[in-house]
Formats: C-alpha cells, sequence, structure tokens
C-alpha cells in the first residue's frame, strides 16, 4: 500500500516567512509524528497526534510552530515569521499502534531552507 | 540533553564480515528500542525492534541486544552486504508508539 507522503519535497523561503509542510499518513494510521532533522543532527521529536488531538506537543521548539491533524489523517506543520535556525528535513511519521506493531514508518521529509 | 548516544559517527567493515553497531542510553524510563536505516534523501526505515523485557531480537541478518543494566544496546549485522552501507539510527522511547528520542546516527559502509 501507499506509504507516508510529504509536500513539498523541497521549500525555500525568504527569513521572516511563513511556511506550511503537509504530511498524508498511511490510511488507518492512527498515530501520526513530526520530527526533524538539522544539519549533522539526530531526529528531533517536535509533536504526536493521536487521532486529531495532540497529547504530546513538548518538542515544538517555539510558539512560531504549530501543527494541526484533520479527519484523523492529514496534518499540516506551519512555522510562522520563519528563521535561518529552522532550515532542516523535516520528516513525518505514522503508526498503527496495533498491538506488536508500534513502529513507525517515516515519510521521505521536506528540505526547509530558510535564506 | 541528549538521551540516546551514538559514539561512533562512522564504521567501516568488509562484505562477509560482522558489522557492530553500539548504542548507549542515560534515561532508565526507556522501554522501548528501535534500529532505523537511512539512505540518503530518504526517510528512515524501520529494521528491528527490541522491548525492555527481553534482551534480544532477530531478523534474519539483524540481531539486536539489549544491556539494561548498563543502558546499551547493540545492532549486530551478519554476514554484512553492500546494500547495508547507510547511516543508522538507534532510538528509544518510554512507552511503545510514543516519541522517540534518536542518536545522531552511524555511517556504515560495507565494502566489496
Amino acid at each position: 500500500g501507499a506509504g507516508v507522503s510529504q509536500s513539498p519535497s523541497n521549500k525555500v523561503t525568504e527569513k521572516g516567512k511563513d511556511v506550511e509542510l503537509r504530511c498524508d499518513p498511511i490510511s488507518g494510521h492512527t498515530a501520526l509524528y513530526w520530527y526533524r532533522q538539522s544539519l549533522g543532527q539526530g531526529l528531533e521529536f517536535l509533536i504526536y497526534f493521536q487521532g486529531n488531538s495532540a497529547p504530546d506537543k513538548s518538542g515544538l521548539p517555539s510558539d512560531r510552530f504549530s501543527a494541526e491533524r484533520t479527519g484523523g489523517s492529514v496534518s499540516t506543520l506551519t512555522i510562522q515569521r520563519t528563521q535561518q535556525e529552522d532550515s532542516a528535513v523535516y520528516l513525518c511519521a505514522s503508526s498503527s499502534l496495533r498491538v506488536g506493531d508500534y513502529e513507525q514508518y517515516f515519510g521521505p521529509g521536506t528540505r526547509l531552507t530558510v535564506t | 540533553d541528549q538521551q540516546v548516544k551514538q559514539n561512533s559517527p562512522s564504521l567501516s567493515v568488509q562484505e562477509g564480515r560482522i558489522s557492530i553497531l553500539n548504542c548507549d542510553y542515560t534515561n532508565s524510563m526507556f522501554d522501548y528500542f528501535l534500529w532505523y536505516k537511512k539512505y540518503p534523501a530518504e526517510g528512515p526505515t524501520f529494521l528491528i525492534s527490541i522491548s525492555s523485557i527481553k534482551d534480544k531480537n532477530e531478523d534474519g541478518r539483524f540481531t539486536v541486544f539489549l544491556n539494561k543494566s548498563a543502558k546499551h544496546l547493540s545492532l549486530h549485522i551478519v554476514p554484512s552486504q553492500p546494500g547495508d552501507s547507510a547511516v543508522y539510527f538507534c532510538a528509544a522511547s518510554v512507552v511503545p508508539g510514543y516519541a522517540l528520542n534518536f542518536g545522531k546516527g552511524t555511517s556504515l559502509l560495507v565494502t566489496p
């Protein structure tokens, strides 16, 4: 079946602009996660959705970052007033959370460059 | 603070030999551990997981060992193949399905 998809695959934006990144999880997956990977770093957790609610948003680095999920499916990560330090690959993952299948399946990521 | 550490940024192994990738963690509440493999310009791909009630889990050429008292896990790949060349990430969570804490990765190169 189809995997996790993300759009756009690349985004270049000017400092101060807002950006929206989209994630389409695997159909039927209850949980959705956002991570980011800055250059030379591991993946950094941002936010976790179960259904449409976000029980853990502890990784969002500032109030410029927000995310929503609608219909238990698509999620959008919004970064307002982008800064150069926001440049990273933003990765989305989803999981069914069925017993014995807790793995998170990742999309290909959106590479964000803030100039 | 980095709760999951992969202290070897890179590793080179000959085809057919064993690759051993190591990972240490600091949070004693971690209960579920995973290894992911990542190729350039792709998202991480799940390889193998282990829960804290076990000390070993095998899947084909891949075996993960967990030493809870030492807060250490390792991934063994045997025999190593050139297609195994990728970046390997160790990850851990307090509860399966919760947010993952990742290490910085180890780049494995398997040479013919």
